[in-house]
C-alpha cells in the first residue's frame, strides 16, 4: 500500500496559472520533503517541513510556496508557473533528519505548463 | 562546493554483472545512499553505508571508502527489470542530502 501519496499525478497548467500539488502520508513521520526534479537530472530539494517547522532553501524562487496543515498532509503552491516549472515534483518524508534514516519518496506529480 | 559524481549512461548485458561508481566532495559526512528510479517513477531506496566496506543484499551490494570518497553499487544476473537510473546521494555535516544526477543503466538482452 502507498505510503506517501501525491495528487495530481499529471497535471497541466496555463503560464501563469497557480497551480497546487497535494501529499500525504500514512507513516506518521516529522519530516516532509518538497522536491523538483527535471529529466536526466538530480532531485532538487525546495524546502522541508520538521514537524512545524519549515525551512527554504536559499535558492528555492518565491514563485513557490508550502504548507503543513498537519502532520499527514503538505501541499506545494506554485503561485504564477513558467515554463521552466515544468518537472516532476515529488514529495518525501522521513521520521527524523538525516542520519540513515531513509527517504521514503511519494509517485511523483508531473507538471506541464502550457 | 559539493560535488557528486557519476557516469551518465552504461549498458550491461542481462545475466552479467554491473559495478556503477559514484564520488563525492561533500562538506562532512554522514552516510551514502544508493537509490533506484525506474523512468517516470519516484526513486525507491537501496542501500545506505555509512562505514568503510561492502554491504551485501541479494543480488545488489553497496561499498564505500570514506577516504577516497568513493562509492560503488554492484548489480549480479542483471535482469531487464533493472533498467532504471541509480542515484547515489550523500548526507553531509548538516544531514542535507547532496544528490547526483543518477547513472542510466540499460540492459540489453
Amino acid at each position: 500500500d502507498a505510503m506517501v501519496i501525491q495528487n495530481p499525478r499529471y497535471q497541466v497548467t496555463q503560464f501563469g496559472k497557480p497551480v497546487t500539488l497535494s501529499c500525504s502520508q500514512t507513516l506518521n513521520h516529522n519530516v516532509m520533503y518538497w522536491y523538483q526534479q527535471k529529466s536526466s537530472q538530480a532531485p532538487k530539494l525546495l524546502f522541508h517541513y520538521y514537524d512545524k517547522d519549515f525551512n527554504n532553501e536559499a535558492d528555492t524562487p518565491d514563485n513557490f510556496q508550502s504548507r503543513r496543515p498537519n502532520t499527514s498532509f503538505c501541499f506545494l503552491d506554485i503561485r504564477s508557473p513558467g515554463l521552466g516549472d515544468a518537472a516532476m515534483y515529488l514529495c518525501a518524508t522521513s521520521g527524523q533528519l538525516g542520519s540513515s534514516d531513509t527517504i521514503y519518496f511519494g509517485e511523483g506529480s508531473w507538471l506541464t505548463v502550457v | 562546493g559539493q560535488n557528486i559524481d557519476q557516469p551518465t549512461e552504461m549498458t550491461a548485458t542481462e545475466g552479467a554483472i554491473v559495478q556503477i561508481n559514484c564520488t563525492y566532495q561533500t562538506s562532512g559526512f554522514n552516510g551514502l545512499f544508493w537509490y533506484q528510479q525506474h523512468a517516470g517513477e519516484a526513486p525507491t531506496f537501496l542501500s545506505y553505508n555509512v562505514l568503510d566496506g561492502l554491504e551485501e543484499k541479494g543480488r545488489f551490494s553497496s561499498f564505500l571508502s570514506r577516504s577516497k570518497g568513493y562509492s560503488y553499487l554492484l548489480l549480479k544476473e542483471l535482469q531487464m527489470k533493472d533498467s532504471a537510473s541509480y542515484l547515489c546521494a550523500v548526507s553531509d555535516s548538516n544531514y542535507q542530502l547532496i544528490w547526483g544526477a543518477g547513472t542510466k543503466l540499460i540492459i540489453k538482452p
